[in-house]
């Protein structure tokens, strides 16, 4: 069974740095690109970033491009997203989410995790 | 990105069908056929419900389908039932940022 595990919100200040993981299990992680998707409390889906299955390729939204890097360890099965110079506006529900195809992109994703609220605000 | 559009709000009786609108530009929706629906109930992880327009997932009813004309997809309803009763988002590869954008969601009531 394909499980995504997001850990690492919480409670941070304006201008501070979250680190969010996202524990895979249940399929080949290293063959699979992988991405993190955000919601605000009450708001709709916000794509945020998608790395590679090999991290080649990583992409990110206007809105965290040169504050938020992606991350990947296939040997540990893991992602990342490491978040600075956090905003009230980042606030959200952070989900992580696999990509449909194998070894490639389809820009679907499949299996999502439950999420992890990250609230900034001082 | 700018988000795809969508109605806020659509509602059916059971039995009936529905149509979710969800219109783009010629960089996302009309340009690529990389568009697809999610479901979200209150509280839980969005469901991929069609991609590639018109696919569904496996396990995913036939009840739901999806279509595509011009710069405008659609997402179709039949046989309406009180578990549908949710939030759906499209989605879009978008060329002007080399990656996803999403619509703003409609809520679907099943009244």
């Amino acid at each position: 069974e394909v499980q995504l595990v997001e850990s690492g919100g919480g409670l941070v200040k304006p201008g501070g740095s979250l680190r969010l993981s996202c524990a895979a299990s249940g399929f080949t992680f290293s063959s699979y690109s992988m991405n993190w998707v955000r919601q605000a409390p009450g708001k709709g889906l916000e794509w945020v970033s998608s790395i590679s299955s090999s991290s080649s390729y990583i992409y990110y939204a206007d809105s965290v491009k040169g504050r938020f890097t992606i991350s990947r360890d296939n040997a540990k099965n893991s992602l990342y997203l490491q978040m600075n110079s956090l905003r009230a506006e980042d606030t959200a529900v952070y989900y992580c989410a696999r990509d449909l195809a194998v070894a490639g992109t389809s820009y679907y994703f499949d299996y999502w995790g439950q999420g992890t609220l990250v609230t900034v605000s001082s | 990105q700018s988000a795809l559009t969508q109605p806020a709000s659509v509602s059916g009786s059971p039995g009936q069908s529905i149509t979710i609108s969800c219109t783009g530009t010629s960089s996302d929706v009309g340009g690529y056929n990389y568009v697809s629906w999610y479901q979200q109930h209150p509280g839980k992880a969005p469901k991929l419900m069609i991609y590639d327009v018109s696919n569904r997932p496996s396990g995913v009813s036939n009840r739901f389908s999806g279509s595509k004309s011009g710069n405008t997809a659609s997402l179709t309803i039949s046989g309406l039932q009180a578990e549908d009763e949710a939030d759906y988002y499209c989605s879009s590869y978008t060329s002007s940022s080399t990656s996803v954008v999403f619509g703003g969601g409609t809520k679907l009531t099943v009244l």
